[in-house]
């Protein structure tokens, strides 16, 4: 079975200041993982995954994302965050054709 | 380039309407289908998926049905609508082989039951 995690229901930070967002991994197999990011009444938008390869991943907006095996987690990161990064945030994991998505985590950027 | 396409965007219907809410993907071929539900903003669940025309698997049994009648379509329906269908249903698409793929999302559809 594969599901994901993310331990903070929200997260606050202050613009400028690098933004982390958790999400912990329980899979078995390869994982193969993904964010999201939903703004106010809108759809998903894919930022980024690791299949394989490279710990670190880059995606859009200039986010990336580290994944770490001993400790099971994905961690989602901007090392300066803007006001517009203000959003609902999912961590997903893969399985078959389906992904199981973490409970997301509210993302206010404060000016 | 692909696009994904869902209408309406609201909807307010009375418990015990019919419902029918359409799906539409450009720019690829056979894509995998889904449909989802998200209930105060927060968590997504996975309704119905496809992997092909007339092909739907079901999540979650419950008071709506899925239909795909053409390669990129994909209809979500019910016949008589619960308070409890209230939310906001989003649509997804991915590619079909190979994968694993990620899926890209709809505007998605607000759905008031009233």
């Amino acid at each position: 079975a594969q599901s994901v995690a993310q331990p903070e229901d929200q997260v606050n930070v202050a613009e400028g200041n690098p933004l982390t967002v958790k999400c912990t991994y329980s899979v078995s197999g390869n994982p193969y993982l993904f964010w999201y990011v939903q703004y106010p009444n809108r759809g998903l938008q894919f930022l980024l995954k690791y299949i394989t390869g490279d710990n670190l991943v880059k995606g859009s907006y200039g986010f990336e994302a580290e994944f770490n095996k001993s400790q099971t987690s994905f961690h989602l990161k901007k090392p300066s965050a803007l006001v517009s990064d203000s959003a609902l945030y999912f961590c997903a994991s893969s399985n078959d054709y389906k992904l199981s998505f973490g409970a997301g985590t509210t993302v206010t950027v404060r000016a | 380039s692909q696009t994904i396409h869902q209408w309406p965007a609201t909807l307010v219907q009375p418990v015990g309407s019919p419902l029918s809410l359409e799906c539409t993907v450009e720019g690829t071929s056979n894509p995998n289908l889904y449909w989802y539900r998200q209930a105060a903003g927060r968590g997504l669940q996975l309704l119905f998926y496809s992997v092909g025309i007339g092909q739907i698997s079901s999540e979650v049994p419950q008071n709506l049905s899925a239909s795909r009648p053409q390669d990129r379509q994909f209809i979500l329906s019910s016949k008589k609508l619960l308070l409890s269908d209230s939310g906001f249903y989003l649509c997804a698409w991915s590619l079909w082989a190979g994968g694993p793929y990620e899926q890209y999302f709809g505007p998605g559809t607000r759905l008031t039951v009233t």
